[in-house]
């Protein structure tokens, strides 16, 4: 089976940069996405690696390392409106060419003045 | 921008009722997802359609729920009856595939469901 451990919440200052971490355990593994969700609505996708490495997209990168079942979300230069839920997923196989997604249990990022 | 779309939004039903909630995906994507998910907690899938075939339903409670994609476009998710339990919120989402890659998911606005 699967499963993703993140924190439960994390508390950054604006301006700063924060990371959220994410381990996996996983039978097969076909990348890492991350989401975001603010209170009240719906994720929305941030990033997705495959490969070791770091992807970057704005302020927000993410990082993985495939060997240590790990991955990363970093977001720099916070802003208020970052504060929200950050939620890492893998892929599971289904069989017949389909995945499906399973979510952590989110990190609750705090962004104070 | 194409959305997904669900309704109702909010939903307040009693224990023992019916309740149905629907989704219109992006036109064009053949993936289809329900998720329920538990203030919390992160989205768990009920139920994912490819085009109109049920691919994954093993965490649909399927004594109560019942899940449906007549024409490989809409869906409407079922409970019958609801319970205390249930209530959650539910997402529907789409996706152009469900293969590894950069094909993300856009998800709906959600269906907040309580259950009294």
């Amino acid at each position: 089976g699967q499963s993703l451990e993140q924190p439960s919440e994390v508390t950054a200052v604006e301006g700063a940069i924060v990371q959220i971490n994410c381990t996996y355990q996983t039978s097969g593994f076909y990348g890492l996405s991350w989401y975001q969700q603010h209170d009240g609505g719906a994720p929305t996708f941030l990033s997705y690696n495959a490969l070791d490495g770091l992807e970057e997209t704005g302020r927000f990168s993410s990082f993985l390392s495939r060997s240590d079942s790990y991955g990363y979300l970093l977001l720099q230069e916070l802003q208020m409106k970052d504060s929200a839920s950050y939620f890492c997923a893998v892929r599971g196989f289904l069989g017949d060419s389909s995945y499906k997604l399973i979510f952590g249990s989110g990190t609750r990022l705090l962004v104070r003045p | 921008e194409a959305e997904v779309a669900q309704s109702p939004r909010y939903k307040i039903t009693e224990k023992s009722q019916a309740v149905a909630f629907w989704c219109d995906p992006i036109s064009g994507h053949a993936t289809l997802y329900w998720y329920r998910q538990i203030l919390g907690q992160g989205p768990e899938l009920l139920v994912q359609f490819q085009d109109e075939s049920v691919v994954d339903d093993s965490q649909l409670p399927k004594d109560r729920f019942s899940a449906e994609r007549l024409k490989g476009v809409d869906s409407t998710l079922k409970i019958q009856p609801a319970e205390l339990g249930d209530s959650a919120m539910y997402l529907c989402a789409s996706s152009l595939l469900a293969l590894p890659g950069p094909y993300e998911q856009y998800f709906g606005p959600g269906t907040r469901l309580t259950v009294t």
